[in-house]
């Protein structure tokens, strides 16, 4: 158990809907990071939040959306969901904001049919 | 722009010999350097982290890299494999260098490891 917990595990849904990913960072880290793991695409950065405010944004799409609540608790809210949009989802979080390197959930396996 | 090559998409080793997965990476900063290991159904786990000072790294379960600035690479390598090395390995590189207030990282494709017995 890394200490980051990620819900849920697996998720199916259609195309055109809407799903939340929610994360609880390793108690004492600041930092929460979503990454989105393709076959195709690899490992890419999604957004990086920091106690509370975005840190800084990567190749998230407009369809997506994300916040840190003050228990420090991350949401991924995925919308208008595409075929294309399947993937393995990941938060991370560390300790501040600069990268001395984190600490990874399980992650979401999202399959959108 | 900062990027991170492994070559190989997958390396195959008999158990108890030499393991070397290959990265080599691009930045305009002086830059921070991970691996991390991934098995199957489960997250990435931090194995080693470049950050400064001592160019050779050592990490957990054996594993160690060597930052060569001069040929722009950090290459993970492990004496012998065990059978539990089994995983698939990705490099990357912290774009911020020494972090700053942002801390995201670019990642390589991964390299897929087998250990043979």
């Amino acid at each position: 158990d890394s200490g980051v917990t990620q819900t849920p595990k697996h998720l199916i849904t259609a195309t055109g809907q809407r799903v939340t990913l929610r994360c609880s960072p390793r108690s004492g880290d600041l930092s929460v990071y979503w990454y989105q793991q393709s076959l195709d695409q690899g490992l890419q950065f999604l957004i990086q939040y920091y106690n509370g405010e975005e840190r800084a944004k990567g190749n998230i799409l407009e369809r997506f959306s994300a916040q840190q609540f003050p228990d420090l608790h991350s949401e991924l809210n995925l919308s208008s969901l595409e075929l294309g949009d399947s993937a393995l989802y990941f938060c991370a979080s560390s300790p501040g904001t600069g990268n001395y390197g984190y600490t990874f959930g399980s992650g979401t396996r999202l399959t959108v049919v | 722009a900062q990027s991170v090559t492994q070559l190989g998409s997958h390396v195959s080793v008999s158990e108890g010999a030499l393991v070397l997965l290959r990265c080599n990476y691009s930045s305009s900063v002086p830059p921070y350097l991970f691996w991390y290991v991934q098995y199957p159904n489960q997250g990435l786990q931090l194995l080693l982290k470049y950050t400064t000072g001592a160019t050779l790294v050592k990490g957990i379960n054996g594993f160690e890299a060597e930052f060569k600035k001069s040929e722009t690479s950090f290459h993970l390598t492990k004496p012998s494999a065990h059978m539990s090395d089994a995983a698939e390995y990705f490099c990357a590189v912290s774009p911020w260098g020494n972090g700053g207030s942002q801390g995201n990282l670019i990642f390589g494709k991964g390299t897929k490891l087998s250990v043979k017995p």
